[in-house]
């Protein structure tokens, strides 16, 4: 049964230039998170998404980021126009249907964006 | 204001010693989960334990054991007999599931950066 998974794993970027990572959820699990780990700093939440729906995206940044999960593929976060502050650790996380005595999210590996 | 707070920000044992990882949270709503999370050096985050806010039985498994006190807020994380690989940071979560709460979203603390010296 394979995990999150997210990729690329690393993604150097230069400044202005745009950053698309992709999370593919555990099977069978329908909502995704998206974090940011930023150095010196714990994880911050910033998207929620169900297949279709953007259910709460009051952790993202109001410009340059976005986040879709469309019917068919992977979850997509799109950085336009990169710059250096955007350099981190992108979470992605994944729980199934929730039913509320079995909310437990599982985390991909991470992608680490390097914005030079 | 911090909704979880692990005040060590960083941890050094050696080798067989037990070691307690503090986790405070701080939720107005009376149905919350609580989580610790692990990542080792190679950074990706490994789930521990989840805990529902209605059952406050403490639980061990193995080596590791998790101290549920709703009357102090606290949620601590407790490592056995400490092993070199147990070397990582531990980040403790707070999940609230009251209404206008996104349900699922994890607050994060810093995090406790343990190192276990050999």
């Amino acid at each position: 049964n394979a995990g999150v998974m997210q990729n690329p794993r690393h993604l150097v970027r230069r400044r202005g230039q745009e950053a698309r990572l992709r999370c593919s959820p555990m099977k069978g699990h329908s909502h995704v998170y998206w974090y940011r780990q930023l150095p010196e700093e714990g994880l911050k939440f910033m998207v929620y998404l169900q297949k279709e729906n953007i259910i709460d995206e009051s952790g993202m940044p109001k410009e340059r980021f976005s986040a879709e999960f469309p019917k068919e593929g992977p979850s997509i976060l799109r950085i336009q126009q990169v710059v250096r502050g955007d350099s981190a650790a992108y979470f992605c996380a994944s729980s199934p249907l929730l039913v509320r005595r079995k909310e437990t999210q599982y985390f991909g590996p991470g992608t680490r964006l390097l914005v030079l | 204001a911090q909704k979880v707070t692990q005040a060590q920000t960083e941890i050094s044992v050696v080798e067989k010693e037990d070691v307690t990882l503090d986790c405070v949270y701080e939720t107005r709503d009376t149905t919350y989960y609580l989580f610790w999370y692990k990542q080792p050096p190679s950074g990706e985050l490994v789930f521990l334990i989840r805990r529902n806010s209605f059952d406050e039985q403490n639980e061990i498994s193995g080596r590791y054991s998790w101290n549920f006190q709703k009357s102090t807020s606290s949620f601590n994380f407790t490592i056995t007999a400490s092993q070199v690989v147990d070397s990582a940071v531990y980040f403790c979560a707070l999940s609230e599931a009251g209404r206008g709460s996104t349900l699922g979203r994890l607050y994060f603390g810093r995090g406790t950066q343990l190192t276990v010296w050999p």
